[in-house]
C-alpha cells in the first residue's frame, strides 16, 4: 500500500531532551516536507526537501533540523525541544512539484514538550 | 506573501443538503490548488487538485472550481451525508510550497 508513515504517533518529552520523528514513504517520491499544525494558526511548513541531500527552510524552521540521506526517509530532529514546539506534526511527500502532483500526508505525530 | 482564507470557519447542515465551501487567495500566480479533508486526530486526505490551467475538477459528489484571476475556489458537496463531517482545508502552491487556509469545520446532522 502506498503510504507515508511517521513514528512515533504520540510523544511526551521534557524540555531539552533531543528527539527525532521519523518519516518514510514507499512511493519513490522526490519531494518531502514537514508541517506543524496549531490551533488558530493552521498548517505551516517547517522544512522541505526536493531530493536526496537537498533541503530548505519553510516558514517556521527555527528549532528544527532535517536530513535527507535516502530518498524514502526524511527525519525531523528537535535538538533541544521547548514547550512552544508542542504541536501536531505532519510529514508529506509528492512525486515532484509539477502542477499535477498531489501531496500525500502521513497520519501525524502529536508532540507534547513539558 | 500568499495568504489563504476559508469562509465559513464552521458550518452545520442537515443531511441531504448541497453545500459550498469557499477559499480565497491573495496571489493569483499559483501552480495548483488542492482541497483536503482532515478527520479529528487524523492526517490529511487529498480530495481534489486543480491545476492553474483548469477551471474545475469532479470526484463523485465533490466538485471544485477555480477562478485564478479573482483568487477564488469553491468546493461543492452534493447530497451531504453524516460521513462528510470533517474539516476541509484548501491549499495553494505557487513558487513557494503549499500555503494552507485554516479550514472549514463541517458537521452534517442526520
Amino acid at each position: 500500500e502506498a503510504q507515508v508513515t511517521q513514528n512515533p504517533r504520540y510523544l511526551i518529552t521534557v524540555t531539552g531532551k533531543k528527539l527525532t520523528v521519523t518519516c518514510s514513504q514507499n512511493m519513490n517520491h522526490e519531494y518531502m516536507s514537514w508541517y506543524r499544525q496549531d490551533p488558530g494558526l493552521g498548517l505551516r511548513q517547517i522544512y522541505y526537501s526536493m531530493n536526496v541531500e537537498v533541503t530548505d527552510k519553510g516558514d517556521v524552521p527555527e528549532g528544527y533540523k532535517v536530513s535527507r540521506k535516502e530518498k524514502r526517509n526524511f527525519p525531523l530532529i528537535l535538538e533541544s525541544p521547548s514547550p512552544n514546539q508542542t504541536s501536531l506534526y505532519f510529514c508529506a511527500s509528492s512525486p515532484g512539484l509539477a502542477s499535477y502532483d498531489t501531496q500525500y500526508f502521513g497520519p501525524g505525530t502529536r508532540l507534547s514538550v513539558l | 506573501k500568499q495568504e489563504v482564507t476559508q469562509i465559513p470557519a464552521a458550518l452545520s447542515v442537515p443531511e441531504g443538503e448541497n453545500l459550498v465551501l469557499n477559499c480565497s487567495f491573495t496571489d493569483s500566480a499559483i501552480y495548483n490548488l488542492q482541497w483536503f479533508r482532515q478527520d479529528p486526530g487524523k492526517g490529511l486526505t487529498s480530495l481534489l487538485l486543480i491545476q492553474s490551467s483548469q477551471r474545475e475538477q469532479t470526484s463523485g459528489r465533490l466538485n471544485a472550481s477555480l477562478d485564478k484571476s479573482s483568487g477564488r475556489s469553491t468546493l461543492y458537496i452534493a447530497a451531504s451525508q453524516p460521513g462528510d463531517s470533517a474539516t476541509y482545508l484548501c491549499a495553494v502552491r505557487g513558487n513557494t510550497p503549499l500555503v494552507f487556509g485554516k479550514g472549514t469545520r463541517l458537521s452534517v446532522i442526520a
